[in-house]
């Protein structure tokens, strides 16, 4: 069965910092891989989305996210983080025959100043 | 102005009572989706829907009901049944499997 994981519940930045967090992926093919943000109280928006291709895939806000097949991983990177980043990040594939998607648990990002 | 709503933002239920969670979309989307979301616990799937007038039910249904009569619209009840009520419901919505969904504002459910 799909699932994924992201290993880190909250990470605390430096802003201006870089940034990384991880995810890793179960699937049975070559999964499509999607990173979404939710601010508090907020619904989810999709930040940047693997279908095929180039395994680098740039998205909103500066964010970018590379594909590693061998390493089941999809992971999510900003070279400078900004204050405005402090929010919350899901990883998801689709679960297949149902069309909806299977979330990681979350990483919280809190940015210093 | 494109988009997905939902209301009320905050909704309270009391004991035994049933109460019903509002998703419009004007993005001509196919299919609709409920999660829930409690803190932790990343998003879970309540209901979804392919296409009018069929749905089915997801990982978590029990307690739950919807409807599919219009494209536009699918609303979730969360019914008595349903015994820890309290969390945050988001309705997404996608043109079929595998592809991007959208999300909604989401709407918090809190019981008095």
């Amino acid at each position: 069965a799909q699932s994924v994981t992201q290993p880190d519940i909250h990470i605390t930045v430096s802003e201006g910092a870089s940034l990384e967090l991880r995810c890793n992926y179960s699937y049975g093919a070559t999964p499509y891989l999607f990173w979404y943000v939710q601010s508090p109280g907020q619904g989810l928006q999709l930040l940047l989305k693997y279908f095929s291709g180039d395994t680098l895939v740039q998205g909103i806000k500066g964010f970018e996210a590379e594909f590693k097949r061998s390493q089941s991983s999809f992971n999510l990177r900003k070279p400078s983080v900004h204050w405005s980043d402090a929010a919350e990040y899901f990883c998801a594939v689709p679960s297949g025959s149902q069309g909806n998607l299977i979330f990681g648990k979350g990483t919280k990002l809190s940015v210093k100043p | 102005d494109g988009g997905i709503t939902q209301s009320p933002k905050y909704l309270f239920r009391k004991e035994g009572q049933n109460v019903t969670l509002s998703c419009e979309q004007n993005l001509n989307h196919d299919a609709m989706y409920w999660y829930r979301q409690d803190p932790g616990q990343g998003l879970r799937l309540i209901y979804y829907s392919q296409i009018v007038n069929d749905f089915q039910k997801g990982d978590i249904a029990e307690g739950y009901s919807v409807s599919r009569e219009k494209k536009e619209s699918f609303p979730l009840t969360v019914t008595s049944a349903q015994k820890n009520p309290t969390a945050f419901y988001l309705c997404a919505t996608g043109q079929g499997l595998q592809e991007t969904q959208y999300f909604g504002p989401g709407t918090r459910l809190l019981v008095l």
